[in-house]
Order: structure tokens, then C-alpha cells, then sequence
């Protein structure tokens, strides 16, 4: 299986912020990185698929860049609803597997 | 649009059967579109895809749960299945049905989860 591991895994920041989340793979997976938002008690809410694609309806502050081994998930300048854990998931192969999460909690 | 919505037992006990189904809504089962996913969450692994089904039967599975899972689709009642055999503490999660595209890549929409907890 592929291993997903993000960083940091969890980080305080204020409304405003640049928020950068890593997330690296344990091997190629080209552009197959989907990121995902959610929040305490809510299932996972798809942000971006295939490393940069935003999902319709995402605000425009949340972006993503990366291949290969390598993927960052931005937010543009955190506002107070984005405060939640997010995690990437690889869809190069089977099984797809997913990162730890990262939590962006309020500083 | 597209919804999907977890049922089933909230406790099984040790060794027994967890069952649980997810019925789709705004959409068919049917659709060429759609493969029919379950995932788990819990604090300690996170997210974990445990297998995805097409509505002709055409099921993956993860190879670490593959053993004691059945993932089954019920067309007439637009709806779709998990069995896990042989359960114990370890499998106590929330699960999630998803949707995917045939090729397996994204999940989306999810339903709400359903926590399951294996105890005696």
C-alpha cells in the first residue's frame, strides 16, 4: 500500500493566514491526490481532486500544487469556517489510502 | 443531487457480524457513473477505504479487510450493503458510504457515518 504522510499534523493560526499543509507519498503517485475537509462530527467534504482541480462550490482561497511525491494544500487567507482537520487521500492505486489528517485549529 | 445515508446497528458484539446498508437517493444505484463505496474512521488508523462495489456486482476490496468483508447491491431498493464477519474491538469506527467514479479515485458525496461500536 502506498503511505500518505502529512505535516505538521496539526497547527494554530488566526483569521487571515496563509495556511500551507503538506502532504508527501511514500512513492510516485503523479497527479492523483485528493484533499478533503471535515469537520467534528461531519463525514469528509471533497475540496480538490487530482492535485489542483477545486470542487465545485469550494471557495476559490483553497488551492492545491504538487506531483510525483509531493503535494501542498493552501488557504488563501483562513477564515473562521475552515477550521477543521484536512486530509489527502491517493488515488493512483489500489488500495487507495489516506494521510493522518491535519488539524488547523485557532490560534 | 446525489445522497447517501448509513443504516444499521450501532453495537455488535464480539466475533458476530456487523451489517450495515447505505441508501442512495437523488440518483440510481444503477448508473453506469458511480462505484458504491465503504470507508472507516477511527482515532488511532483514520480514514481507511474498505471496498467499492459497481452496480453489476463488480466489487474491490482492501486486501487487509478483503478476508471478512462483503460489499453486495440491491438495485429494486436502491441500495447497497456491508457485511464484516468475525468483528472485534478493532473495527469499532464510524463508516462511510461514498460514491466514486468507476475508475476509484475521489469520494464524493459521503453519507453522514454511523458509529459502530464491537463490545459485549
Amino acid at each position: 500500500d502506498i503511505q500518505m504522510t502529512q505535516s505538521p499534523s496539526s497547527l494554530s493560526a488566526s483569521v487571515g493566514d496563509r495556511v500551507t499543509i503538506t502532504c508527501r507519498a511514500s512513492q510516485s503517485i503523479a497527479s492523483d491526490l485528493n484533499w478533503y475537509q471535515q469537520k467534528p462530527g461531519k463525514a469528509p467534504k471533497l475540496l480538490i481532486y487530482v492535485a489542483s482541480n477545486l470542487q465545485s462550490g469550494v471557495p476559490s482561497r483553497f488551492s492545491g500544487s504538487g506531483s510525483g511525491t509531493d503535494f501542498t494544500l493552501t488557504i488563501g487567507s483562513l477564515q473562521p469556517e475552515d477550521f477543521a482537520t484536512y486530509s489527502c487521500q491517493q488515488s493512483y492505486s489500489t488500495p487507495p489510502t489516506f494521510g493522518q489528517g491535519t488539524k488547523v485549529q485557532i490560534k | 443531487q446525489l445522497q447517501l445515508q448509513e443504516s444499521g446497528p450501532g453495537l455488535v458484539e464480539p466475533s458476530e457480524t456487523l451489517s450495515l446498508t447505505c441508501t442512495v437517493s437523488g440518483g440510481s444505484i444503477s448508473s453506469s457513473s458511480h462505484y458504491w463505496g465503504w470507508l472507516r474512521q477511527t482515532p488511532g488508523k483514520g480514514l481507511e477505504w474498505i471496498g467499492s462495489t459497481y452496480y453489476s456486482g463488480n466489487t474491490y476490496y482492501n486486501p487487509s479487510l478483503k478476508s471478512r468483508v462483503k460489499i453486495s447491491v440491491d438495485t429494486s431498493k436502491n441500495h447497497f450493503s456491508l457485511k464484516m464477519t468475525s468483528v472485534t474491538a478493532a473495527d469499532t469506527a464510524v463508516y462511510y458510504c461514498a460514491n466514486s467514479r468507476p475508475s476509484l479515485d475521489w469520494f464524493d458525496p459521503w453519507g453522514q457515518g454511523t458509529l459502530v461500536t464491537v463490545s459485549s
